[in-house]
């Protein structure tokens, strides 16, 4: 199995676009995860979802985050409109029991 | 909610010797703790967990400890290699049935010097 794919790998953008981050799960994993890691804040859960369907989005940091996952192979992370504090990595994971397996991440830069 | 403790932030040690990073966590009824390896530019990786049932697993070099009653589990790795250095994460899941509340730790930086 090729793991979890995310990209872009490195997105540098200005203040104000959208981005869209992107993220291909492992086949026939049913829980999709999406977090943000930060130097000062470490690994943050920001939304996971179960089959296809949101079950906690309570860590996405304001209105500005989005996610989605039309169906099981794929899901986006959007924010709109980006700030330069939205600078992170960002990391999907999936997990068909406990154990989560993390994508590559992607390097966000807002300028 | 869940807290975890990881210490210490940085560690080195060397080649051949051995590394214990430890993590206590606050919610008595955590159940699942994994452990990660993140190394520069990659995505964490799991190299072993262990779950409230047991004290202690093993894998080869790397071996996990769990004391229920003082809420405290550690990481130790043996017979250290360059290839170690990285940063470790602790996490402890919070229970209710839900996959997805992994609390982690803030990791710790593990330098191997040969």
């Amino acid at each position: 199995d090729a793991g979890v794919i995310q990209s872009p790998r490195h997105e540098v953008t200005e203040m104000g676009q959208e981005v869209t981050l992107r993220c291909k799960p492992i086949s026939g994993h049913d829980y999709l995860f999406w977090y943000r890691q930060t130097m000062m804040r470490g690994l943050e859960l920001l939304i996971y979802f179960n089959n296809n369907v949101p079950i906690d989005d309570s860590g996405m940091p304001e209105d500005r985050f989005s996610a989605k996952m039309p169906n099981a192979s794929f899901s986006t992370l959007k924010i709109q409109p980006s700030e330069p504090r939205d600078s992170a990595v960002y990391f999907c994971a999936s997990s068909l029991g406990e154990e989560q397996y993390f994508g590559p991440g992607t390097r966000l830069t807002v300028t | 909610g869940e807290n975890v403790e990881q210490h210490p932030s940085t560690l080195s040690v060397q080649e051949g010797d051995s590394a214990v990073i430890k993590c206590t966590y606050s919610d008595s009824a955590s159940n699942y703790f994994p452990w990660y390896k993140q190394e520069l530019g990659k995505g964490p990786q799991l190299i072993i967990d262990i779950r409230s049932n047991v004290g202690e697993k093993k894998d080869q070099r790397i071996a996990v400890t769990l004391n229920k009653t003082a809420k405290h589990f550690s990481l130790h790795i043996t017979e250290t290699q360059p290839e170690d250095s990285a940063v470790y994460f602790c996490a402890a899941r919070i229970p209710g049935g839900s996959q997805g509340n992994l609390i982690f730790g803030k990791g710790t930086k593990l330098s191997v010097k040969p």
